[in-house]
């Protein structure tokens, strides 16, 4: 059973502060990896990409891959109240199941003014 | 995403009654999707559709089934609705890995 593991939080951090979400992975064959975020109340919203090892860096928003360890990170830097959300992480892999994505439960941040 | 809307928005039935939800889109892509969201058990993979002659199980398809009238809808349905599944439900659009989700449709069956 391929499984995508999230902390549910919920993740407290003042604004400002820099938030970090983690995410583990279980299936080594994982090729890309996403963020969603979903506002309460609201559809999941595609928020960053990432497939190769390393950082990618998008405004406020920084992914990190690390496939040797399964893990795949979110930094969000200088959080905002409007970052209160849940996050969640996304796996795919493009063997079984024609490569369709695999979940986790996501981790609810809240970032207090 | 306002490119693929979702009817009802909420939907309120009985045990054992029939019920359709229904998705489209604007876009044109090929692939769509339905999930239903639980509290607990995050996302999870009802249907997909590569194409309109494509159909296929996800991983909770029990209970379910979908039609693809068109490239651009792709309904799902309940035969005979219980309870366990009251959820939300999200039909997606798919460019390559990426989704798109609809506003969703809250179903509670009583």
């Amino acid at each position: 059973q391929k499984e995508v593991e999230q902390n549910s939080g919920p993740l407290s951090v003042p604004e400002g502060a820099i938030a970090s979400l983690n995410c583990t992975y279980s299936d080594r064959g994982s090729q890309s990896f996403f963020w969603y975020r979903q506002y309460s109340g609201k559809s999941p919203e595609l928020i960053m990409s990432i497939y190769s090892n390393g950082d990618k860096e998008d405004g406020r928003f920084t992914a990190q891959l690390n496939k040797a360890s399964q893990y795949v990170s979110l930094l969000i830097r200088d959080s905002q109240p409007s970052d209160s959300a849940t996050y969640l992480c996304a796996v795919q892999n493009y063997g079984g199941s024609q490569g369709n994505l695999i979940f986790g439960k996501g981790t609810k941040l809240s970032v207090k003014p | 995403d306002a490119d693929v809307t979702q009817t009802p928005r909420n939907r309120i039935t009985k045990t054992g009654k029939r019920i359709m939800l229904e998705c489209s889109q604007t876009k044109g892509h090929d692939r769509m999707y339905w999930y239903r969201q639980d509290p607990g058990l995050g996302l999870r993979l009802i249907y997909y559709s590569f194409d309109v002659k494509d159909i296929n199980k996800g991983e909770i398809s029990d209970g379910y089934s979908v039609s693809r009238q068109a490239q651009a809808k792709f309904s799902l349905s309940l035969e005979s609705a219980i309870p366990n599944q009251t959820a939300l439900y999200f039909c997606t659009r798919g460019l390559r890995e990426k989704l798109f989700f609809g506003s969703g449709t809250q179903l509670s069956v009583l």
